[in-house]
């Protein structure tokens, strides 16, 4: 059975960078079928695509978020990890990673979301 | 705003069919099969239940299907139960102006 599990820092400071990773256990960050992204939910508020990597080197980003963003993966760790730089209040959101079948943004298999919130 | 636009509520009683839409523009709904639903309850991570429109992950149950037609594609719940009760949020694929995932605002679903 598939699992996604986030990590990372609950609190950060406005203008530094939000690190978060996530471990996948039942499948594997190399593979050449599944995508793996990350899509974050501001409290109260709808949803928001950040963007996915596949086969560890292709990315793919949400372009509103204006080159803020880094995906990469950790083969050796079966993890693959999101970096969101210049931070502000803006950025406070549960941050769910996910796995993407390929289809166009279909992600069929998620953690349970980690609550960021940005703040001095 | 969210790119796409859903209504922000729908309600109806157990036993009915409740229909939410999703509209976006020629250059992601209504340009790609490629729409899909997810249901989210209160704390939870949001779940797949309709993905290229009209398909069901195994699991989903067969009173949710999909629909699309031009720019607007729909989600209809038929025989509706409490714990449909939920927030519903459609996302469609794009690639202006590169590739990625748009998400509509979302409609919360009352069950009465």
């Amino acid at each position: 059975q598939l699992q996604l599990q986030e990590s990372g820092p609950g609190l950060v400071k406005p203008s530094e960078t939000l690190s978060l990773t996530c471990t996948v256990s039942g499948d594997s960050v190399s593979s050449r079928i599944y995508y793996w992204g990350w899509i974050r939910q501001p409290p109260g508020k709808g949803l928001e695509w950040i963007g996915s990597i596949y086969s560890g080197v292709t990315t793919y980003y949400n372009p509103s978020l204006k080159g803020r963003v880094t995906i990469s993966t950790d083969t050796s760790k079966n993890q693959f990890s999101l970096r969101l730089s210049s931070v502000t209040a803006a950025d406070t959101a549960v941050y769910y990673c996910t796995r993407d079948t390929g289809s166009g943004g279909t992600n069929d298999y998620w953690g349970q979301g980690t609550l960021v919130t940005v703040s001095s | 705003q969210s790119a796409l636009t859903q209504p922000a509520s729908v309600s109806g009683s157990p036993g009915q069919t409740v229909t939410i839409s999703c509209t976006g523009t020629s250059s992601d709904v209504g340009a790609y099969n490629l729409v899909c639903w997810y249901q989210q309850h209160p704390g939870k991570a949001p779940k797949l239940i309709i993905y290229a429109v009209n398909n069901r992950p195994s699991g989903t149950s067969t009173r949710f299907s999909g629909s699309k037609s031009g720019n607007t594609a729909s989600l209809t719940i038929t025989g509706l139960q409490a714990e449909d009760e939920g927030d519903y949020y459609c996302s469609s694929h794009t690639r202006i102006p590169s590739p990625h995932v748009l998400f509509g605002g979302g409609t919360k679903l009352t069950v009465l």
